[in-house]
């Protein structure tokens, strides 16, 4: 398996909604990373994850609350988001700093 | 702070010409560079990457070339066809951590 899948691939929620986004990956990497990308921009870092321990914070706002339950899975809660959130959220996976980072197809998100 | 541009955001060729994308970077510190594909509605493709005690590293009809004097970046992509039609990103990470930092992108745009 040489994927990081994410789930859901959709997702329309409302300002009050809480809702997590779901990414997951079985090649044994232990580095994994949640990406924002809005329309024709480059992917931004929010959260980096190594060995299961949160390992940076690109200064994200408390709404987005990343989780990682184990190697294999990392979540991203959402709650009270705003409609300049929505973009499209990548996650991604390495095996270490020095190796290619395998990106998921991303969650398209929409705040309304 | 971290920069990593592009010179062209646009790219014209026609089917069989060889195509080149360059991306500069600002951080004398950075040591790997990947530069990704990204087709409408998918997460980035790794396409290859290379390190900085490397100048040249080549793989099926691509070359990556990095010029560390002048923090120069180039992807190569030979007989470009039409599926070569995309999104082209350069990213690099310098220091000791796990930071992907991502250029502005160029869309390649291959004509039959």
């Amino acid at each position: 398996d040489t994927e990081v899948t994410q789930t859901p691939k959709h997702l329309v929620m409302g300002m009050t909604n809480k809702k997590s986004l779901k990414c997951e990956q079985h090649m044994g990497h232990r580095a994994m990373y949640w990406y924002k990308q809005k329309a024709k921009k480059p992917p931004e870092l929010m959260f980096v994850y190594s060995y299961e321990k949160l390992s940076i914070n690109e200064s994200v706002p408390s709404r987005f609350s990343p989780e990682c339950p184990n190697s294999s899975l990392l979540n991203l809660h959402l709650h009270a988001l705003q409609p300049e959130d929505s973009a499209l959220y990548l996650c991604a996976s390495s095996q270490d700093r020095d190796a290619g980072y395998t990106f998921g197809s991303g969650t398209r998100l929409t705040v309304v | 702070g971290e920069s990593v541009g592009l010179h062209l955001p646009t790219l014209s060729v026609q089917e069989g010409d060889n195509s080149i994308i360059n991306c500069a970077y600002s951080n004398s510190a950075s040591d790997y560079f990947i530069w990704y594909k990204q087709e409408s509605g998918k997460g980035p493709q790794f396409i290859i990457d290379i390190r900085s005690n490397m100048d040249k590293r080549q793989g099926q009809r691509v070359t990556v070339l990095l010029n560390k004097t002048v923090k120069h970046l180039s992807l190569q992509i030979a007989a470009t066809q039409p599926g070569d039609s995309a999104v082209y990103f350069c990213a690099h990470r310098g220091g000791s951590n796990y930071k992907l930092t991502f250029g502005k992108g160029t869309l390649l745009t291959v004509n039959p």
